[in-house]
C-alpha cells in the first residue's frame, strides 16, 4: 500500500502561472483534505472533501480550487499563483469507521512562487 | 470559532532534559485531542486523548488530558537529538457529516547534544 501520495514533490512557479497538485490514496478513505503549512503557523485547512463529488471550503480557501471526481484523488488547483501561496502543501485522509480520529498525511509538496 | 493554542512556540534544550509542551483548546463538540510529531516531512500520529486524567504513554513520551482546564500536556523525558521536531496539537470538530481538525501553531523543539 502506498498510503497517501502527492505529486509533484517540489515546484517553482512564476507569478500568474497555474498548476494542479495531485493527492492520491489507496486506503479507500472517504474524507480528504488539503492543508498549507507556513513557518510558525501550524497547519491551515484550505479545502476538504467528505466524499466523491463533494468539496467544501476550509479556513484559507481564497486563490485555490479543488475537485474530487474520483474517490481516490483530490486535486488542488492554483489558477493564478501569487507569492503569498509559497508554502508546503499537505494532503490528508480520514476514515470515518476507524474510531481513531487520526488523519493520515502525504509527504508534502513544496511550492515556491516567484 | 474553534481554537487550539500551543506553548511555548519554540524550545531549546540539552540532551537528557525533560520537557513539557502545552496545548489548550476551545472547540465545539469536543471529542478528543490529538498529538502529532513532524520532522522534516509529514506529521506522524503520536496520541489520541479522550478521557481526562488517563495518561497515554509511548516510550519516553507521555500525554494527559484535563477536560476541566481544557488543556493537554505532552512530556518527553531524557530527550534525545532525534526528538527535535515540531509537535502539533489538534482537536477534531465533528458536526453532522463533516469532520475537520483544528491545529495549533506547533511547538518547535530543538534538542542539542
Amino acid at each position: 500500500n502506498a498510503g497517501v501520495t502527492q505529486t509533484p514533490k517540489f515546484r517553482v512557479l512564476k507569478t500568474g502561472q497555474s498548476m494542479t497538485l495531485l493527492c492520491a490514496q489507496d486506503m479507500n478513505h472517504e474524507y480528504m483534505y488539503w492543508y498549507r503549512q507556513d513557518p510558525g503557523m501550524g497547519l491551515r485547512l484550505i479545502h476538504y472533501s467528505v466524499g466523491e463529488g463533494t468539496t467544501a471550503k476550509g479556513e484559507v480557501p481564497d486563490g485555490y480550487n479543488v475537485s474530487r471526481l474520483k474517490k481516490q484523488n483530490f486535486l488542488l488547483g492554483l489558477e493564478s499563483a501569487a507569492p503569498s501561496q509559497t508554502s508546503v502543501y499537505f494532503c490528508a485522509t480520514y476514515f470515518t469507521g476507524s474510531g481513531a480520529n487520526e488523519q493520515f498525511f502525504g509527504p508534502g509538496t513544496r511550492l515556491t512562487v516567484l | 470559532e474553534d481554537k487550539v493554542v500551543q506553548s511555548p512556540l519554540s524550545l531549546v534544550v540539552h540532551e537528557g532534559d525533560t520537557v513539557t509542551l502545552n496545548c489548550s483548546y476551545e472547540v465545539t463538540n469536543f471529542r478528543s485531542l490529538l498529538w502529532y510529531k513532524q520532522e522534516k516531512k509529514a506529521p506522524t500520529f503520536l496520541f489520541m486523548l479522550t478521557s481526562s486524567g488517563i495518561e497515554k504513554k509511548s516510550g519516553r513520551l507521555s500525554s494527559i488530558l484535563d477536560k476541566k482546564e481544557l488543556s493537554s500536556i505532552l512530556n518527553i523525558t531524557a530527550t534525545q537529538t532525534g526528538d527535535s521536531a515540531i509537535y502539533l496539537c489538534a482537536a477534531p470538530n465533528s458536526g453532522g457529516s463533516n469532520y475537520k481538525l483544528t491545529f495549533g501553531k506547533g511547538t518547535l523543539l530543538t534538542v542539542n547534544p
